[in-house]
């Protein structure tokens, strides 16, 4: 089974940095593409970052480029998010994501497991 | 970068009803389209990819279509554990975006 862990989540106040992490198990995750998604409470979701098996290809969200760096660990099954000059409307909980795997074809680009989210908020 | 508008914000329907929901991209992006279902208080559950091919374990109720810039996710008859929001989400290499959502409630 998949288990998708995230942590690191805190109340932080503005300009200050934070780190997320993931935990991943129940699958080969040097296999897949790894992404994060956040969503304030109650709102949409946001696509923030992503990257591929071996992290030589990384993506991420107009919002959050230049601050924002995603980064993952093969050998210790580990996804990972630094966030520096975090903004109040940084504030959500962000979500590690799987790519999807179907018919034995990995899609880097959809997701189909889920972590059950870490709260970040920014305020002073 | 690729914007995604979903229409109608809100659905209103009722149990066996046809429900039609709307995403509509900023610019073209070709079949790489998918949909997601969220209900309150759970993460989202794929339920098509690249615009018209469902997940596994989708009822096939669920169909979606379209290509370019406009897309649809048709819901045959709902049931009453349909009633959820629905996110498109679309990818451009690695520049990713949902949409804004379309609430079906029970009219």
């Amino acid at each position: 089974e998949v288990q998708l862990v995230e942590s690191g989540g805190d109340l932080v106040q503005p300009g200050r940095s934070l780190r997320l992490s993931c935990a991943a198990s129940g699958f080969t995750f040097d296999n897949y593409a790894m992404h994060w998604v956040r969503q304030v409470p109650g709102k949409g979701l946001e696509w923030v970052s992503g990257l591929n098996w071996n992290g030589g290809t990384v993506g991420y969200a107009d919002s959050v480029k230049g601050r924002f760096t995603i980064s993952r660990d093969n050998a210790r099954n580990s996804l990972y998010l630094q966030m520096n000059s975090l903004r109040v409307e940084d504030t959500a909980f962000y979500y590690c994501v799987k790519s999807l795997e179907i018919f034995g074809v990995i899609i880097e680009y959809y997701f189909d497991s889920w972590g059950q989210g870490t709260l970040v908020t920014v305020a002073s | 970068e690729i914007v995604l508008t979903q229409s109608p914000a809100t659905l209103s329907l009722s149990p066996g009803d046809r429900a039609t929901l709307s995403c509509r991209a900023s610019q073209s992006v070709r079949s790489f389209l998918a949909w997601y279902q969220q209900k309150p208080g759970q993460t989202p559950r794929l339920l098509i990819y690249d615009a018209s091919n469902r997940a596994t374990g989708v009822p096939a109720r669920f169909s979606g279509s379209g290509s370019g810039t406009d897309f649809t996710l048709t819901i045959s008859s709902l049931e009453p554990e349909d009633f959820a929001v629905y996110y498109c989400q679309q990818r451009t290499n690695w520049r990713l975006a949902f949409g804004g959502g379309t609430k079906v409630e029970i009219k």
